[in-house]
């Protein structure tokens, strides 16, 4: 079974410095990586994927992740908080194959932005 | 279009009361699929459906039914309601095709309480 795991429940970061969240994922075959972001009382809203070719992704609103398979990890990171970032990051995987569409997701980061 | 659409927004209960939650969606997605998220816990599967008359389980299945007769709809039935399903619940859908990630595309969710 695919787990996840993000390190640290809650990350404290000042405007304008680097945002790095991290993921890790447990999986015998790489599986597909994304990562959703949930602002207060709000859906989950895509901010990027990964399913292949070029390890280093691109997202919304300045994110990008890089994927690292000998590590086993999918780490977010922005070089410049905004206030607006002030959210809770889930890390989901899915299979390759047939069940590509059941997502497993790690317990969330809370990024809290300091003026 | 309206997307992923829940309801209620906001739904207490009586523990042995029973209740649907109500999810549709209007992108004409083969896959819907229902969450809930507990804090700390991210988000768990509960059940899910690849088609019209079509429904699996989840990691999170007791207590909870489902079934599927249209595309567009996929209610969550909780037949006798305990404390322990108080929670955030979402639900979710994309398109279904084997090797290929689509964007999972998440409603407002609901959020309950049973006393």
């Amino acid at each position: 079974a695919q787990s996840v795991t993000q390190l640290g429940s809650h990350v404290s970061v000042s405007e304008g410095a680097l945002v790095l969240l991290r993921c890790n994922y447990s999986s015998s075959v790489p599986p597909y990586l994304f990562w959703y972001v949930q602002y207060p009382n709000q859906g989950l809203q895509l901010l990027l994927k990964y399913t292949t070719g070029a390890t280093l992704v691109k997202g919304i609103n300045g994110f990008e992740a890089e994927f690292k398979k000998s590590e086993t990890s999918f780490h977010l990171t922005k070089p410049s908080a905004h206030m607006s970032d002030a959210a809770e990051y889930f890390c989901a995987v899915s299979e390759r194959g047939g069940s590509n569409y059941k997502l497993t997701f790690g317990k969330g980061t809370l990024l809290t932005v300091n003026p | 279009n309206a997307g992923v659409t829940q309801t209620p927004k906001f739904q207490v209960l009586k523990t042995g009361q029973s209740m649907t939650l109500q999810c549709a969606q209007d992108m004409n997605h083969e896959y819907m699929s229902w969450y809930r998220q507990d804090p700390g816990m991210g988000l768990r599967l509960i059940h899910y459906s690849v088609g019209a008359g079509i429904t699996d389980q989840g990691e999170v299945p007791n207590g909870y039914n489902v079934s599927r007769s249209t595309t567009e709809d996929f209610p969550l039935r909780l037949l006798s309601a305990a404390p322990s399903q108080t929670s955030v619940y979402f639900c979710a859908s994309s398109y279904s095709r084997t090797g290929i990630s689509y964007e999972q595309y998440f409603g407002p969710g609901t959020r309950l309480t049973v006393t």
